[in-house]
């Protein structure tokens, strides 16, 4: 079955400091990638995505991601991260064989100040 | 541009009650979804619209239906609630399914 894993399920991490988020997916053929983020008390929002091209992709407020095929990973990164980047951080993948989004279980991101 | 809308934000219901859902959107946007989410398992689907007069059972179907009342709007009702049935459920549409989706802001769902 498809699925998405994402391997940390709480991070803690103090200002300033590196981030990288793991997101790994079992499916051969063709994906679209995202990265979602949920602020508290809040919806879900598109950080970034990835339907082909450049594998390293940007999105909003510093963070970007980068997809290597060979290892079925689209990791998040921020080079350093900022109190207000506390929140629940998903994963999804889009199968091309499948109309659904497959999602990850969330990793919840907590910045100490 | 209002995006996803969800009514209600927050509802409780008593085991074996009724209720619907609202959801619309205002992005002319041909897919829409509803998800429930539960701790330490992300979002699941339950149904799928990919257009208007089309619906799909997603990963997690008992207990719901839907109607894709029009382009805009697509509505989840619970027939009998049921305590698993406590969640947060989200709404989100997209411009066809190879897109990213757009949510609205949720309903927070106790059934007792």
């Amino acid at each position: 079955a498809q699925s998405v894993s994402q391997h940390n399920h709480h991070v803690i991490l103090s200002e300033a400091a590196s981030l990288e988020l793991g997101c790994n997916y079992s499916y051969g053929g063709t994906v679209n990638l995202f990265w979602y983020v949920q602020y508290p008390g809040q919806h879900l929002q598109l950080l970034l995505k990835y339907f082909s091209g450049d594998p390293l992709v940007k999105g909003i407020k510093g963070f970007e991601a980068e997809f290597i095929k060979s290892k079925f990973s689209f990791n998040l990164r921020k080079p350093s991260v900022q109190w207000s980047d506390t929140a629940e951080y998903f994963c999804a993948v889009k199968p091309d064989s499948n109309y659904q989004l497959i999602w990850g279980a969330g990793t919840k991101l907590i910045i100490k100040p | 541009n209002a995006g996803v809308t969800q009514t209600p934000k927050f509802q409780v219901l008593k085991t074996g009650q009724s209720m619907t859902l609202q959801c619309a959107q205002d992005m002319n946007h041909n897919s829409m979804y509803w998800y429930r989410q539960d701790p330490g398992m992300g979002l699941r689907l339950i149904y799928y619209s990919a257009s208007e007069g089309t619906t799909d059972k997603g990963e997690v179907p008992n207990g719901y239906n839907v109607s894709r009342l029009n382009k805009r709007e697509f509505s989840l009702r619970l027939e009998s609630a049921a305590p698993s049935q406590t969640s947060v459920y989200f709404c989100a549409s997209s411009g066809t399914d190879k897109d990213e989706q757009f949510f609205g802001p949720g309903t927070r769902l106790t059934v007792l």
